[in-house]
């Protein structure tokens, strides 16, 4: 049974590029939950998506944006990016009725 | 605005030598209380959810408790294959979201 998978697993852009970030879910799972974790720091929330809305956004920008898939899977977009959006970025999945949060190993994004 | 404080933010060790990591949290409404182990370049992995005072869970050398404003994991002779960054986060009532504290860097050397 595969976990939550995120691609690409590290990428390089340039400063005012856009990049887009794509997780699925765990198998039976159909909430979505992107976090942006710094070196040497915790997971910070971003959004959660159920049912193919955005349904909580933490403190970011709206440059962040994202969008949930029929099929559950997920997209995080993030346009004009700064050096300081470097970071990894992680996509956990749960199940409504379940409390509990499956993380994947994330998307390494480094700015230059 | 709601916190979760861990302390302390890097701990090294002995083989064996046991010890606890704290969580302090703020949420007046806690609707769980969980632990997770980050090795380097990883997504956290699940170890336990916690959900009311008093409330205690165990997995091998690990154990989590919890008070109404702190939650502890107890690491009973603990082995090199055990360090690793351990996070605990605050889920609170009113939405799903996690609030992570920074984390301590657990370091057991052989």
């Amino acid at each position: 049974d595969a976990g939550v998978t995120q691609s690409p697993t590290h990428l390089i852009k340039t400063r005012g590029q856009q990049v887009t970030l794509r997780c699925s879910p765990k198998s039976g799972h159909d909430t979505v939950s992107w976090y942006q974790q710094a070196l040497g720091q915790g997971p910070q929330f971003i959004f959660q998506y159920y049912e193919e809305e955005e349904r909580q956004r933490g403190n970011f920008p709206d440059r962040f944006s994202g969008h949930q898939f029929p099929n559950y899977s997920s997209e995080l977009n993030v346009n004009a990016l700064l050096l300081g959006d470097s970071a990894l970025y992680l996509c956990a999945s749960s199940h409504r009725e379940i409390k509990g949060y499956t993380f994947g190993s994330g998307t390494r994004l480094t700015v230059v | 605005e709601d916190q979760v404080t861990q302390s302390p933010e890097a701990l090294r060790l002995q083989e064996g030598e046991s010890s606890s990591l704290n969580c302090s949290y703020t949420v007046s409404g806690l609707r769980g209380l969980f632990w997770y182990r980050q090795d380097p370049g990883k997504g956290p992995e699940f170890l336990f959810t916690l959900y009311s005072a008093g409330e205690e869970k165990e997995k091998e050398r690990l154990k989590a408790t919890l008070t109404k404003k702190e939650s502890f994991l107890h690491i009973t002779a603990p082995k090199p294959e055990d360090s690793a960054t351990y996070l605990c986060a605050q889920q609170e009532t009113s939405g799903s979201r996690l609030t992570f504290g920074e984390g301590t860097q657990l370091t057991v050397n052989p």
